[in-house]
């Protein structure tokens, strides 16, 4: 089955440095990924929708600034958290869709996730 | 998209059968009911879709009735390792190519 992974599984920073974050679709192409955030015992929450070739989509609430997307290639989706606070600590969680027509076509396959700790 | 309703949390025995049942009152003609397991600290995983009747996967069965507004999803002979969030999402068939709208889920605690 198709398989999304994410680099670092866990990374801990100082309060004011950037964290990037890496999101690979291994096996097929992805041209648009998702970004979710999760705290602590709550589900997860939509950041963004990063679409290859062009700028991400940013939910309400959310600082484009802050949290910055770049969409490199068909298999990679990188979330940038700049200027990092505590209160950014959290599970960071990306998606890609399964190929149109093809095998897992209605599902989302998920990352592992990244666990931020800004200290 | 069609609200989800859901028990917030459950518990179970190794070997018993677990239902965990949502109810989408408005769920549209068009949806689908897409169920996902989530483990700590690992992303969601999928685990079955179904429109109407019944649907079986090696994981997992998912009871639809003719009415649609609930389901139903059946975990038969769980083993600690089934111990996970179980989210109940509902929305048309392009729903695996959007972003999807996580409800709280129900945390299914699975006892030796």
């Amino acid at each position: 089955g198709a398989v999304v992974s994410q680099h670092p599984s866990r990374v801990i920073c100082k309060s004011g440095t950037s964290v990037k974050i890496e999101c690979r679709s291994l096996d097929f192409q992805a041209t648009t990924m998702f970004w979710y955030r999760q705290f602590p015992k709550k589900s997860l929450m939509l950041m963004a929708t990063s679409n290859e070739g062009s700028k991400a989509t940013y939910e309400q609430g959310v600082e484009k600034d802050k949290f910055l997307i770049n969409h490199a290639s068909l298999t990679l989706s990188t979330l940038t958290v700049t200027s990092a606070h505590p209160e950014d600590s959290s599970f960071y969680i990306c998606s890609a869709p399964g190929l149109a027509g093809g095998i897992g076509d209605n599902e989302q396959f998920f990352g592992p996730g990244t666990r931020l700790t800004v200290l | 998209l069609a609200k989800t309703t859901q028990p917030i949390s459950m518990d179970s025995y190794e070997g018993q059968e677990v239902n965990i049942t949502c109810s989408h009152n408005n769920i549209a003609t068009n949806d689908y009911i897409t169920w996902y397991q989530q483990f700590p600290s690992q992303g969601p995983r999928f685990i079955i879709q179904g429109y109407k009747t019944k649907v079986t996967n090696e994981v997992a069965s998912l009871f639809i009735p003719a009415d649609r507004k609930s389901s139903t999803l059946s975990l038969p002979r769980v083993s600690l390792s089934d111990t996970a969030v179980y989210y109940c999402l509902v929305g048309d068939d392009d729903t695996g190519r959007r972003a999807l709208t996580f409800g709280s889920g129900t945390r299914l605690q699975v006892q030796p």
